[in-house]
């Protein structure tokens, strides 16, 4: 596609509840990423890919928070048991290699109840 | 880790004014982005300057990175520059480090 695009754009759950947000990066971009921004503050990273592997989780702020890329491409990020401190917008980006000009999707805005 | 900071974290102008928005950091960076980030939250590439000047338009940045630090100059503001500009680098690895932001508002 033409941009990073993410789905679904709003997401409101209760809590306790399982979600997956999904992010599909500029073709051929290898390298992927997610953030989380919460109100009034800069996105804070959590997960970098360089193709299918998980190359720094180190943000990921708990083991409720996984992410994946089977295939390299698309990556699907998964949050367990889902607490009201996890609403936030969730913001993915990928770009042509880890030192590449990174474009950012349009986010996923969370909300749980 | 690397410290980013922005100033100043509120602006307000007036339509056809000028301004100048300063973005430091604590450590020598692989590379520097300025990102506009819209009403909706879109986060938009200004910029990719880890040193130098470039200029698009009416937006123009300076990246001085043996002294660690960038400008990002917006002139004849428009009412369409409001948002939140932030400053964001790589430092050693993959991560991107974003600043807070400096918040615009250009009234009409």
């Amino acid at each position: 596609g033409a941009g990073v695009s993410q789905t679904p754009s709003n997401k409101v759950t209760e809590k306790g509840k399982y979600v997956e947000l999904r992010c599909d990066p500029i073709s051929g971009h290898t390298a992927l990423y997610w953030y989380r921004q919460s109100l009034g503050q800069g996105p804070e990273f959590l997960i970098y890919f360089q193709g299918t592997g998980a190359a720094d989780d180190s943000g990921l702020p708990n083991d409720r928070f996984f992410a994946v890329r089977p295939e390299g491409s698309v990556s699907t990020l998964k949050i367990q048991r889902t607490e009201r401190g996890d609403s936030a917008m969730y913001l993915c980006a990928s770009s042509f290699g880890k030192t590449g000009l990174k474009y950012f999707g349009p986010g996923t805005r969370l909300t749980v109840t | 880790g690397i410290q980013v900071e922005q100033s100043p974290p509120d602006l307000i102008l007036q339509e056809g004014a000028n301004s100048t928005l300063r973005c430091n950091f604590s450590d020598s960076v692989n590379n520097l982005q300025w990102f506009h980030q819209n009403p909706w939250g879109q986060l938009i590439n200004l910029f990719y300057i880890p040193s130098g000047t470039k200029q698009n338009g009416r937006l123009s940045a300076t990246t001085v990175a043996t002294e660690r630090y960038s400008l990002l100059y917006i002139s004849s503001s428009q009412t369409t520059d409001s948002g939140v500009y932030f400053c964001a680098v790589d430092g050693g690895g993959f991560k991107t480090i974003f600043g807070a932001g400096t918040r615009l508002f250009v009234k009409a």
